[in-house]
């Protein structure tokens, strides 16, 4: 079945430097990969997403890259804010298909 | 901005009581879902619903498990005999059409099975 593998499953990063977090997908047909910030007891936020016609994507600090051909998608932060401290979920989905999620990220940003 | 709405926000039952996590999805949206995350791990499907029927379920999604959109509003998940490993956080989600690709997600109900 479909998967996704998400690494590291934490993450400890210093104020204002970058944090990268790598996901890997098994389903060759998906078409959609979205990236999702949750804090503890909320629903998962969208925070970024991308298309699998588009390499890279960009939003203020955030970027998103994907790699068909390898299967990989990445989530880029740059100079890292205490605020950014959550959990992050990366997932994949075709068409109107079910979102298959990541294990998870648990940034912490360092002061 | 529309929202996906849930209730009740927290929902505390004893083992093998029957439970039911309401949804209302955004008002004009076609497709609805249900996941579920228990505490600490990754959000998890459990059932996909468009044009009244079950479009596909997860092996999570067992006998016990229905779901329903009974006056065209709202979208229901019934848990018929709770278990103990039924206790998480359940999310509904919708969106627009096939070729949106944003799924908008409710708040969560946490079920609580004693």
């Amino acid at each position: 079945g479909e998967n996704v593998e998400q690494h590291p499953s934490t993450l400890s990063v210093q104020e204002g430097d970058s944090a990268v977090i790598k996901c890997t997908y098994s389903d060759s047909a998906s078409n959609y990969f979205p990236w999702y910030k949750q804090e503890l007891g909320k629903r998962p936020q969208l925070i970024i997403d991308i298309r699998s016609n588009v390499g890279e994507k960009k939003d203020q600090r955030i970027a998103v890259t994907l790699n068909k051909t390898a299967k990989h998608f990445s989530l880029h932060i740059t100079e890292t804010q205490p605020e950014d401290s959550a959990v992050y979920f990366c997932a994949a989905r075709w068409g109107a298909q079910k979102l298959v999620f990541g294990q998870g990220t648990r940034l912490t940003i360092n002061p | 901005e529309p929202e996906v709405t849930q209730t009740p926000s927290h929902q505390v039952t004893q083992m093998g009581q029957e439970v039911i996590l309401r949804c209302v999805p955004i008002s004009n949206h076609l497709y609805f879902y249900w996941y579920r995350q228990i505490l600490g791990q990754k959000v998890e499907f459990l059932v996909s619903f468009y044009n009244n029927e079950i479009s596909e379920k997860s092996e999570i999604f067992d006998d016990q498990f229905s779901v329903e959109r009974p006056d065209g509003s709202n979208f229901t998940l019934k848990i018929r005999s709770t278990k103990l490993e039924d206790s998480a956080m359940y999310f509904c989600a919708s969106i627009l059409m096939s070729d949106y690709y944003e799924q908008y997600f409710g708040p969560g109900t946490r079920l609580t099975v004693t």
